[in-house]
């Protein structure tokens, strides 16, 4: 069993939906990223948080330390918000721990 | 713009032949890290550097050197290459060890033949 476990695998969703992206770890972490994939390949950190919740235009991200558990939540979804994203875990010292990534498309 | 530069963008290698991958950041970060991505197993550790002057092995270290170069570069090397490092290799950085202003390059895809 993977330390990081994302859910779903896969998201197909039409525009304007209310889109979430889970995330659980069984490592202990002080802090968890949210990354963005896109087509190209390109990677980008869209949050890291330690505690309760952040939000950037469209997109919220939360985390529950007791539950460890984590959400990307995204509103009023766009086809543009097509990519994969993964969460990845901060745990140890030097140490990134990576889900595996949810491959999400928006259908205009 | 400021961000983590990597090259080459794309590279095709025969069984045995070695090849660096250059990484460079402009953010003044202390830390740089190398990753690979296949499909299937995300993103793993081959090397970081916490700081100047210091490496170290991560998840999938063999097959791979790394050098810390000064602050701004840390390259990785592929002394003799073999078709299971064929992946795409990611060069990231950050302000400090544990993440904070994680700023990933643009990604190698290698290819192994």
């Amino acid at each position: 069993k993977n330390e990081v476990e994302q859910s779903p695998q896969n998201l197909t969703a039409q525009e304007g939906e209310f889109i979430t992206i889970n995330c659980s770890y069984s490592v202990g972490i002080s802090a968890l990223h949210w990354l963005q994939q896109h087509p190209g390949g390109g990677i980008v950190s869209l949050f890291m948080l330690s505690s309760g919740k952040k939000k950037h235009g469209r997109l919220i991200a939360t985390i529950n330390i007791q539950e460890k558990h984590s959400s990307l939540h995204i509103t009023a979804s766009h086809p543009r918000d097509s990519a994969v994203y993964i969460c990845a875990a901060v745990s140890g010292a030097q140490k990134l721990v990576f889900g595996q990534g949810t491959r999400l498309t928006i259908n205009p | 713009n400021a961000g983590v530069t990597q090259t080459p963008k794309f590279q095709v290698l025969k069984t045995g032949q070695s090849m660096t991958l250059q990484c460079a950041q402009d953010m003044n970060h202390n830390s740089m890290y190398w990753y690979r991505q296949d499909p299937g197993m995300g993103l793993r550790l081959i090397y970081y550097s916490a700081s100047e002057g210091t490496t170290d092995k991560g998840e999938v270290p063999n097959g791979y050197n790394v050098s810390r170069l000064n602050k701004r570069e840390f390259s990785l090397r592929l002394e003799s290459a073999a078709p299971s490092q064929t992946s795409v290799y990611f060069c990231a950085s950050s302000e400090r060890s544990g993440g904070y202003g994680y700023t990933f390059g643009s990604g190698t895809r290698l290819t192994v033949v």
